[in-house]
């Protein structure tokens, strides 16, 4: 089975704090992606990676940045957290190179609360 | 830009009915379709994907469909569970990397 995993469940930071957050996969997958969920407004894609050191921003990047050293880690780190960033961020992978054919697999998430 | 809208946004049925959850999009250039399962505080899980040249994808209990050039899909729960309450989400991709375009949700509530 495809595993994801998250480095912390919950998350508290004080406003202007450094954060990074860590995603892990174990199944060699070239795709990478970091969601932020929030509620009435769904699920919105922040950066994704396609291979190691190649990043993409997503639909709402600012505020954040990514890192790829490795195939199998992908780092979402927010510079100098502030209170509107307090959300559910969820990581997902999938095994692709452009055909995007193949399916994606989530992280169990981490609650960031940012006071 | 691909807007995605589920409805019913909420449901409730007693166990043992069949659940029918609705999912459309506006740009029927997708290359897939994905069906999600999501418990509160949890991350998703995936149930069905769905090719764009496939109209249909089974697995146990569940049946999606797919009517590309309606821009439909439909998620179908045969003999509803009180395990089966959690909200469902469906994503098409419209984009060659595989990014997910969700739709809001539909929260599924099963009554024993």
């Amino acid at each position: 089975d495809v595993k994801v995993t998250q480095s912390s469940r919950y998350l508290v930071k004080r406003t202007g704090e450094k954060v990074f957050l860590e995603c892990v996969q174990d199944m060699d997958h070239e795709n990478m992606f970091w969601y932020r969920q929030d509620p009435g407004l769904g699920l919105r894609l922040i950066y994704f990676s396609y291979d190691v050191k190649m990043k993409e921003k997503g639909d709402i990047p600012e505020g954040y940045s990514v890192s790829r050293e490795k195939k199998e880690r992908f780092s979402l780190i927010l510079e100098s957290a502030s209170t509107n960033q307090t959300s559910m961020y969820l990581c997902a992978s999938s095994p692709q190179g452009t055909s995007g054919s193949y399916e994606q697999y989530f992280g169990p998430g981490t609650r960031l609360t940012v006071t | 830009k691909q807007e995605v809208t589920q409805i019913p946004a909420a449901l409730s049925v007693p166990e043992g009915e069949n659940l029918v959850l609705n999912c459309s999009f506006t740009d029927s250039a997708i290359y897939n379709l994905q069906w999600f399962r999501q418990d509160p505080g949890k991350g998703l899980t995936s149930l069905l994907l769905i090719q764009s040249s496939q109209r249909e994808q089974t697995s146990g209990r569940l049946n999606a469909s797919l009517d590309k050039s309606s821009g439909r899909s439909t998620l179908y729960i045969a003999a509803s569970q009180p395990g089966d309450s959690a909200t469902y989400l469906c994503a098409p991709t419209t984009d060659s990397w595989g990014k997910l375009q969700f739709g809001a949700g539909t929260q599924v509530v099963v009554t024993p």
